[in-house]
């Protein structure tokens, strides 16, 4: 089956890093995605990892472990605005998006 | 640049009218998606078109149809509206080929749907 694993809900200070876990498994592996989505907004483009290894992306680095089926979205330096949900979307076969239920960040001052 | 529109922002149907949620994009993308977003769970796929005059199912395709006439419109329709309908829907687009791997999807704003 497909299934995308992340965790529903997280607490982290201004200014601190967090790191949010992804698991997936889907039918054929294309790449895995990271969306951003305020309350009330559509989801925004964040990361898309296909290679094994870390990806940074100024304070949003993204890192995937094909192997272990693993991903994981780092945010350093923490803002307010950074509260948001946090989509994490593997790709099939035929490159369509299997999506996660996404995961709220709540950043606290 | 819109990118991509969607209209209405917001409905209220009874049950067992029809609807169709409008979608359209001015970046020629060849790709076209419509999602539904329920609390607690992820997007989940309704239809697709991978290009005009082709769609497919997704992984929630009951009680929704779609046409794709040219690149810029993706509707969705509503045949006779349940209230297992109500959610939000995001009309997505992307520059996708088979050959070059999947590319980032850009959403619209969404319309919000009750069906009471």
């Amino acid at each position: 089956g497909q299934n995308i694993d992340q965790p529903t809900e997280m607490t982290a200070t201004e200014g601190a890093i967090v790191q949010i876990n992804c698991t997936y498994q889907t039918s054929g592996f294309n790449g895995l995605f990271w969306y951003q989505q305020h309350a009330g907004e559509a989801p925004t483009f964040l990361s898309y990892n296909v290679l094994d290894g870390l990806e940074e992306k100024g304070r949003f680095s993204s890192f995937l472990s094909r192997s272990k089926g693993y991903s994981y979205l780092l945010l350093k330096e923490l803002q307010m605005k950074d509260s948001a949900s946090y989509l994490c979307a593997g790709t099939d076969s035929n490159y369509q998006l299997i999506w996660g239920a996404g995961t709220k960040l709540i950043i606290k001052p | 640049t819109a990118g991509i529109t969607q209209a209405p922002t917001s409905q209220i149907l009874a049950a067992g009218r029809s609807m169709t949620l409008r979608c359209t994009q001015d970046m020629r993308h060849n790709a076209m998606y419509w999602y539904r977003q329920d609390l607690g769970l992820g997007l989940r796929l309704i239809h697709y078109s991978n290009t005009a005059g082709t769609t497919g199912k997704g992984e929630v395709p009951d009680g929704y149809s779609v046409s794709r006439a040219n690149t810029d419109d993706f509707p969705l329709t509503l045949a006779s509206a349940v209230p297992s309908q109500t959610s939000v829907y995001f009309c997505a687009s992307s520059d996708s080929s088979s050959a070059g791997g999947p590319d980032e999807q850009f959403f619209g704003p969404g319309t919000r749907l009750t069906v009471l």
